[in-house]
């Protein structure tokens, strides 16, 4: 079973659509949870880091449920210059700044 | 400001020769990690230093790999001899010190292909 899991997509969705990513992570004991963000042939970026509270930052949501082991990523009135693989990434403890990377979803906002 | 910068970009070689990938961290960071991407195995950790020091190994898949880091800003992954199977994408990224912060900032990249 892998340690961080996601949905590999493709999702294809009109400009301006809203969409959902779900990831869930094995170990319960993780500490810190991110979206980054990579498009074709780049690096990884941090999209943004995820609290237990729930973050906003403009269209993009992120959600964190603990006790299911699971983070969503929500984006709204998504943009052509949305279209990139989104990583689910999970550091288990902060102690090692080890982080553990999904194999991404990829999505695909068309005109 | 600069991030991590890696070279080559591009390296293509023949199976058993020796592969040097580098890389120079954003300065100030003092945690360097290696990653490995492949569209099989997605990315995964091979190694990571704090203050040039090696802390975790774990993921270097045989002793064909070793990774130095002789001082605070640079690197090298090393591969001797090199096989197909090595052809991945090989990222370098760097984090700054503190607690609370684990953010990652990656550098390109290397595109290795071994033939």
């Amino acid at each position: 079973r892998k340690e961080v899991e996601q949905d590999p997509g493709p999702f294809n969705v009109p400009e301006g659509a809203t969409v959902a990513f779900n990831c869930t992570y094995s170990n319960s004991a993780s500490q810190s949870f991110f979206w980054y963000r990579q498009d074709c042939r780049k690096e990884p970026k941090l999209l943004m880091s995820v609290y237990s509270s729930g973050n906003e930052d403009g269209r993009f949501t992120a959600q964190l449920n603990r006790a299911s082991q699971y983070i969503s990523l929500l984006i709204r009135d998504s943009k052509l210059s949305d279209s990139a693989t989104y990583l689910c990434v999970v550091n288990e403890d902060t102690g090692r700044r080890a982080l553990t990377f999904g194999s991404g979803t990829r999505l695909q906002v068309q005109p | 400001d600069a991030g991590v910068i890696q070279s080559p970009r591009h390296e293509v070689t023949e199976m058993g020769q020796e592969v040097t990938l580098r890389c120079k961290p954003i300065s100030g960071h003092d945690y360097l990690f290696w990653y490995r991407q492949t569209m099989m195995r997605g990315l995964e950790l091979l190694i990571y230093f704090n203050n040039n020091v090696p802390i975790d190994d774990s993921g270097m898949p045989e002793d064909r790999f070793s990774a130095k880091m002789p001082n605070a800003s640079f690197s090298t992954l090393k591969i001797q001899p090199s096989e197909p199977r090595d052809s991945a994408v090989y990222f370098c990224a760097s984090s700054p010190p503190g607690q609370s912060t684990d953010t990652q900032y990656f550098g390109p990249g290397t595109r290795l292909t071994v033939l």
